[in-house]
């Protein structure tokens, strides 16, 4: 049971990049979110989604896409990086209401945009 | 979702109990208090929860004030794997869907 899934770990793009982070589930949870880490800050969330199909932005949107065509994947996609997308990635899922805000959290994904 | 505030850093001997304050004055009736910590470059790690009892578990202990505005982390043997930064959320149950919002949070120092 590997909780969540984060590839790749790291990743350097260039300015006007494009990439998909990849996040998975083996848990079975309905819930699924993209957040970003700078350093010195907290979480802020990107997107998120409710179920397959269902996905909503959250505080930092701009510049990300996601969708969620299966309830394991959320994959996040980057459509022309920029520097200031620069930042720890995490992918996050959690059982809906009886286990809401009690998030598992994928190890991260390291992205520098050059 | 009510506020909250934490020390910016805390510094704790191996061994002995960490107890991380939260003030969250603003919190309404059904808002829980959740706790998470986040050691160097990993994911953040859920701890713990609480409505108004206070809650054991293998982690830690939260104990929640009578006027529920303030609650205390508490560690009780740590170790220095304990040493991370340590996040109080105030939120509705059920309502959230993963929309936690991660302020600051607690340094959490541990010496040997």
């Amino acid at each position: 049971n590997a909780g969540v899934t984060q590839t790749p770990k790291f990743q350097v793009l260039k300015t006007g990049q494009s990439m998909t982070l990849q996040c998975a589930q083996d848990m079975n949870h309905e819930y699924m979110s993209w957040y970003r880490q700078d350093p010195g800050m907290g979480l802020r969330l990107i997107h998120y989604s409710v179920g397959a199909g269902i996905t909503d932005q959250g505080e930092v949107p701009n510049g990300y896409n996601v969708s969620r065509s299966t309830t394991e994947d959320f994959p996040l996609r980057l459509l022309s990086a920029a520097p200031s997308q620069t930042s720890v990635y995490f992918c996050a899922c959690h059982g809906g209401s009886s286990g809401a805000n009690v998030l598992t959290f994928g190890a991260g994904s390291r992205l520098t945009v050059l | 979702d009510a506020k909250t505030t934490q020390p910016p850093s805390m510094d704790c001997a191996e061994g002995r109990a960490a107890n991380l304050p939260c003030n969250h004055s603003t919190i309404s009736g059904n808002e829980y208090v959740y706790w998470y910590r986040q050691i160097h470059s990993q994911g953040p790690q859920y701890i713990i929860h609480g409505l108004k009892n206070n809650e054991t578990n293998e982690m830690a202990s939260l104990i929640i004030t009578e006027d529920r505005k303030s609650s205390t982390l508490i560690l009780p043997h740590a170790t220095l794997r304990d040493t991370a930064v340590y996040y109080c959320i105030v939120r509705l149950r059920g309502t959230s869907y993963g929309k936690l919002t991660f302020g600051q949070g607690t340094i959490l120092t541990v010496h040997p």
